[in-house]
């Protein structure tokens, strides 16, 4: 079975720093490009982040490149986003998410999703 | 980038009826879009991708069809679990990868 479980969501204050993890399994990780979608709480969804699945190529979202960075560990099953200068339009609930298909080059269609994992910037 | 315009905004229908959601996109994604279902305190589900194929598990009640940059989600005969959010994702022109706003399909 497929599991994508995220943790390190806080609260944080303006121009603070978090590392959000997610941990897998259920799936030969080292294989699968990976991904971070944001979705603040009631309203629509967000992509940051993808990062192939031999770490070679990352792409992140205008609004937050050069603050954030998306890294894997595929020994152990480990994504991250490492999260500096946070705004409050950083609010928002982060998904983990898989690709449907295995390979170099992400094909951007996500099959599973973790639960996400919350963050609040607010002082 | 890609803008997703997503219409209705709200569908109110009732058990049974068929829903006709819409996608737009500013620029051709040939048939490159996807689609996801969405319930209250739950992530995102993967319905139908490049236009109108079926995820794994998804009933055939959800149909999807359209190419270049007009598209359409049909739920026909809807059931109680299907009231919930539904979104398009576009996966031609990226980065940025982009979503639609959302349709929310109700009971009415």
């Amino acid at each position: 079975e497929v599991q994508l479980v995220e943790s390190g969501g806080d609260l944080v204050q303006p121009g603070g720093s978090l590392r959000l993890s997610c941990e897998v399994s259920g799936f030969t990780f080292s294989t699968f490009s990976m991904h971070w979608v944001r979705q603040v709480p009631g309203k629509g969804l967000e992509w940051v982040s993808c990062i192939y699945s031999d770490e070679a190529v990352t792409y992140y979202a205008d609004s937050v490149k050069g603050r954030f960075t998306i890294s894997r560990d595929n020994a152990k099953n480990t994504l991250y986003l490492q999260m500096n200068s946070l705004r409050a339009e950083d609010t928002a609930i982060y998904y983990c998410v898989k690709e449907i298909g295995a390979g170099h080059n992400p094909g951007a269609v996500f099959d599973y999703w973790g639960q996400g994992t919350l963050v609040t910037v607010s002082s | 980038d890609t803008v997703l315009t997503q219409s209705p905004a709200t569908l109110s229908l009732s058990p049974g009826e068929t829903a006709t959601l819409s996608c737009r996109t500013s620029q051709s994604v040939s048939r490159h879009l996807v689609w996801y279902q969405q319930k209250p305190g739950q992530a995102p589900r993967l319905l139908i991708y490049d236009a109108s194929i079926r995820a794994t598990g998804i009933p055939a009640r959800f149909s999807g069809s359209g190419s270049g940059t007009d598209f359409t989600l049909t739920i026909s005969s809807l059931e109680p679990e299907d009231f919930a959010v539904y979104y398009c994702q576009q996966r031609q022109n990226w980065p940025p990868l982009t979503f639609g706003g959302g349709t929310k399909v109700e009971i009415k």
